[in-house]
């Protein structure tokens, strides 16, 4: 599976958009773009994923390039129970989901 | 909301014992696996099971691990003979299809002394 690219940290203000951002520059044609994310020690919770299209669901938004080498996750009002740890996670169908350190997002009053 | 759930929710073992880690996965699911998570790490893919069989597994999945499922119901992560490094906390998770989203238990924490 390709890797990814997140920044370490983020804040963002409480009832603002969150937008965290993902270069995943190596995908493969086949390889779909997922989001989790991991609130305190907590089982990670899957979010979105898309392939090439954005897609939006009630807890976010995924926009991804037209390239596809990088992805943007957009919580459209953050509230301070999205703070956690974001994954942007690339796999192909049927592989396992491989997680590294992902964006940790503070959301502040 | 059908969710997949664990037991124990933390354990405490002696090295050297024997740990059966349980997860109910979601009902109608059909793929299954195992994650761990070390303290202040990263979340690690242990292995995968479809079809009454192991279909990946890790490099840290050795001889000492086991999985099973037993009855139709349960998913088991079994060690062996704990060592002080399989302290973590272990996530069980299921998905329906084969290219679907993985929904995670809350997790068990194994501590090891």
């Amino acid at each position: 599976d390709a890797k990814t690219t997140q920044p370490t940290s983020m804040d963002c203000a409480e009832g603002r958009a969150a937008n965290l951002p993902c270069n995943h520059s190596t995908i493969s044609g086949n390889e779909y773009v997922y989001w989790y994310r991991q609130i305190h020690s907590q089982g990670p919770q899957y979010i979105i994923h898309g392939l090439k299209n954005n897609e939006t669901n009630e807890m976010a938004s995924l926009i991804i390039t037209e390239d596809r080498k990088s992805s943007t996750l957009i919580l459209p009002h953050a509230t301070l129970r999205d703070t956690a740890v974001y994954y942007c996670i690339v796999r192909a169908a049927g592989n396992k989901l491989t997680f590294g350190g992902g964006t940790r997002v503070l959301v502040k009053p | 909301e059908p969710e997949v759930t664990q037991t124990p929710s933390h354990q405490v073992t002696q090295m050297g014992q024997e740990v059966i880690l349980r997860c109910v996965p979601i009902s109608n699911h059909l793929y299954f696996y195992w994650y761990r998570q070390i303290l202040g790490q990263k979340v690690e893919f242990l292995v995968s099971f479809y079809n009454n069989e192991i279909s990946e597994k890790s490099e840290i999945f050795d001889d000492q691990f086991s999985v099973e499922r037993p009855d139709g119901s349960n998913f088991t992560l079994k060690i062996r003979s704990t060592k002080l490094e399989d302290s973590a906390m272990y996530f069980c998770a299921s998905s329906g299809v084969f290219s679907a989203e993985l929904f995670f238990g809350e997790g068990s924490r194994l501590t090891v002394l």
